[in-house]
């Protein structure tokens, strides 16, 4: 099947500062990629939809000028978490939608990154 | 009220046991329905999708649909400690549109 990776797969950053971090699709072309967060025990929130070309979609609650997205090609999205405070520490998980590749339209989901601001 | 619901345990079962697993929803609207099997510090990945009422069947994994009870489960039979993750639902409105997950049942399955 796809696969969708992240870079990085871990960071630790000071308070104030600003993370990116990289969704990539390999070897497939993604239209859309979403964002999601996820906090120790807890589920998978979305954060936003991202379609290449155009401005993201956030969910509810979201600041989207915290959580800036940018979707420039196929195959890269990218989210910068910026002026990150403790409580942005968490689990960013990115997926790849590919329509048609499966029966089923699946989305393929990245192996995580996770966020630790002191 | 969550749109979907599931117990977060944590779950633990000897090896060779049936493990069950069940959420619940609000929202008729959804119509696939997914199960996924999330290892520590890692991203989810599919074991289960289905689209309408009934069973499906993959190997040691069974997933049923009861639309009309708004009630989901999936079946692990002879469980093996490989199978110990966080097992998440998720269920969406329509193909390859945005997903809504329950909270996750965290399993143990002890040799």
């Amino acid at each position: 099947g796809a696969v969708v990776s992240q870079h990085p797969s871990w960071v630790i950053c000071k308070s104030g500062t600003s993370v990116k971090i990289e969704c990539r699709s390999l070897d497939f072309q993604a239209t859309t990629m979403f964002w999601y967060r996820q906090f120790p025990k807890q589920s998978l929130m979305l954060m936003a939809t991202s379609n290449e070309g155009s401005k993201a979609t956030y969910e509810q609650g979201v600041e989207k000028d915290k959580f800036l997205i940018n979707h420039a090609s196929l195959t890269l999205s990218t989210l910068t978490v910026t002026s990150a405070h403790p409580e942005d520490s968490s689990f960013y998980i990115c997926s790849a939608f590919i329509p048609g590749l499966t029966l089923h339209n699946e989305q393929f989901f990245g192996p995580g990154t996770r966020l630790t601001v002191l | 009220q969550k749109e979907v619901e599931q117990d977060p345990g944590p779950l633990s079962v000897p090896e060779g046991a049936i493990v069950s697993l069940n959420c619940t929803y609000s929202n008729s609207a959804f119509q696939y329905f997914m199960w996924y099997r999330q290892y520590s510090r890692k991203g989810p990945e599919l074991l289960m999708y289905t689209y309408s009422s009934g069973n499906k069947e993959d190997g040691r994994f069974t997933a049923q649909v009861d639309k009309s009870s708004k009630y989901i489960s999936l079946f692990i039979r002879d469980s093996q400690p490989s199978d110990s993750a966080t097992y998440l639902c998720a269920m969406e409105r329509g193909s390859g549109s945005r997903l809504t997950f329950g909270e996750g049942t965290q399993l143990t399955v002890n040799p």
